[in-house]
């Protein structure tokens, strides 16, 4: 079935330093794929997404690049700052008829950055 | 405009006893679906429903009932509490698809003591 997988943290990183968040997906089929971030008490947001191979999401800075050949999914940005603290999750929609629609989640990665 | 709503934010329970977790959303979407949040688990789909009047059973659908009798709302009713369902529930929303963004709420920490 479909899945995701996420490098766990957790990642602690100091002000300006560069992030990398790796995602690799199994499905069947192309399926639209999103980063979403969840801060402190809060429900999760939707950070970037890529609907087809190479589309390139991008938003505050992250970005990550629909990579069909490796299937991956990598979370990256150039300068990480103290706000960016929070946990990250790779996500995948199913285009399949059976489950289109239904999100596959991966376990989520904790991000501390320190001023 | 109000997106995902859920009630109640917290709530403490007592082995055994039943509750029902509202989520509501105003985004006409289709699409509504319930997760829990556990430490090192990610989110993992308990119900969902792609429209009025139909629902599926996701990964963790045990102990739980839904139902969807108009677009807005979607409640999930926990049938009789046990400490394995101390999680935190997520209701999200989304047009179908497969491309659309999914909205959540600000979710409900249930403890069952």
């Amino acid at each position: 079935g479909d899945s995701v997988t996420q490098m766990e943290g957790p990642v602690t990183l100091s002000e300006e330093a560069f992030l990398t968040i790796n995602c690799t997906y199994t499905a069947t089929g192309y399926p639209s794929l999103f980063w979403y971030v969840q801060y402190p008490g809060e429900g999760l947001q939707l950070l970037l997404k890529a609907t087809k191979a190479d589309d390139k999401g991008s938003n505050k800075g992250f970005e990550a690049t629909y990579r069909k050949e490796t299937t991956s999914f990598h979370l990256e940005k150039g300068s990480v700052q103290v706000s960016d603290s929070a946990v990250y999750f790779c996500a995948l929609s199913s285009k399949r008829g059976s489950t289109l629609g239904r999100l596959y989640f991966g376990r989520g990665t904790q991000l501390t950055v320190w001023p | 405009n109000a997106g995902v709503t859920q009630t109640p934010k917290f709530q403490v329970l007592k082995t055994g006893q039943s509750m029902t977790l509202q989520c509501a959303q105003d985004m006409n979407h289709e699409y509504m679906s319930w997760y829990r949040q556990d430490p090192g688990m990610g989110l993992r789909l308990i119900h969902y429903s792609v429209g009025a009047g139909i629902t599926d059973q996701g990964e963790v659908p045990n102990g739980y009932n839904v139902s969807r009798s108009t677009t807005e709302d979607f409640p999930l009713r926990l049938l009789s509490a046990a400490p394995s369902q101390t999680s935190v529930y997520f209701c999200a929303s989304s047009y179908s698809g497969g491309s659309s963004e999914a909205f959540f709420g600000q979710g409900t920490r249930l403890t069952v003591v």
